[in-house]
């Protein structure tokens, strides 16, 4: 069965400075991955999605993903944090059988020092 | 164009009442998808909805909960006689048709807050 796993509840950084945020994946074939964050009392918002096109990944506001299969990693990076980068992450993957239906990690809460 | 609608944001419930949880997908979607949140954890699949028709129910609790999309107005999620362990944020997606392509992108709404005293 897929599953993803995110290595860190809990993420600080100071304004300015690179964010990483882990996420390891387990899939028996090659997934769809994707990020998402979701800000306070806010729907979750589409980063950005891996498709087994390329496998560094950009997407909004910045942020963007490279998928290691060799790691079985799809890491979340952006240079320079911002405040309102401060919200809960989310790495997704789909199933394999079913692709609507999505696979979320445990999240990673990004708080960002000013 | 507005966005994943979903009401109410905030619902409290006493346990055994029902729950009735509403969700307008955005114009021109036809999918819509339930997730329920638990405190501390991603979200879990639930349920995946055409208009009148139940695509994929299985992960569904058997008992006390339903949903339907009918063909006019909102999706409804409804959980009858409430437990405590139901308190969680529910939150729906939709997605449009495009093709053949069964995955679209999931855009989401800003969830219901259950709290069951």
């Amino acid at each position: 069965a897929q599953s993803v796993t995110q290595l860190d509840s809990h993420v600080s950084v100071s304004e300015g400075t690179p964010v990483l945020l882990r996420c390891n994946y387990s899939s028996s074939y090659s997934p769809s991955l994707f990020w998402y964050v979701q800000h306070p009392n806010k729907g979750l918002q589409l980063l950005l999605k891996y498709t087994s096109a390329a496998t560094l990944v950009k997407g909004i506001n910045g942020f963007e993903a490279e998928f290691k299969k060799s790691e079985t990693s799809f890491h979340l990076t952006k240079p320079s944090a911002h405040m309102s980068d401060a919200a809960e992450y989310f790495c997704v993957v789909s199933d394999r059988d079913s692709s609507y239906k999505l696979i979320f990690g445990s999240g990673t809460r990004l708080l960002v020092r000013p | 164009n507005a966005g994943v609608m979903q009401n109410p944001r905030h619902l409290v419930r006493r346990r055994g009442q029902e729950a009735r949880l509403r969700c307008s997908p955005m114009k021109g979607h036809s999918h819509v998808y339930w997730y329920r949140q638990l405190p501390e954890e991603g979200l879990k699949f639930m349920v995946y909805l055409q208009k009148e028709n139940i695509i994929d129910e299985s992960g569904m609790p058997k008992e006390r909960f339903s949903a339907e999309f009918p063909k006019e107005g909102p999706s409804i999620l409804r959980i009858q006689q409430v437990v405590r362990g139901d308190s969680a944020a529910y939150f729906c997606a939709s997605s449009p048709i495009q093709g053949q392509r069964l995955y679209n992108e999931q855009f989401f709404g800003p969830g219901t807050r259950l709290t069951v005293l």
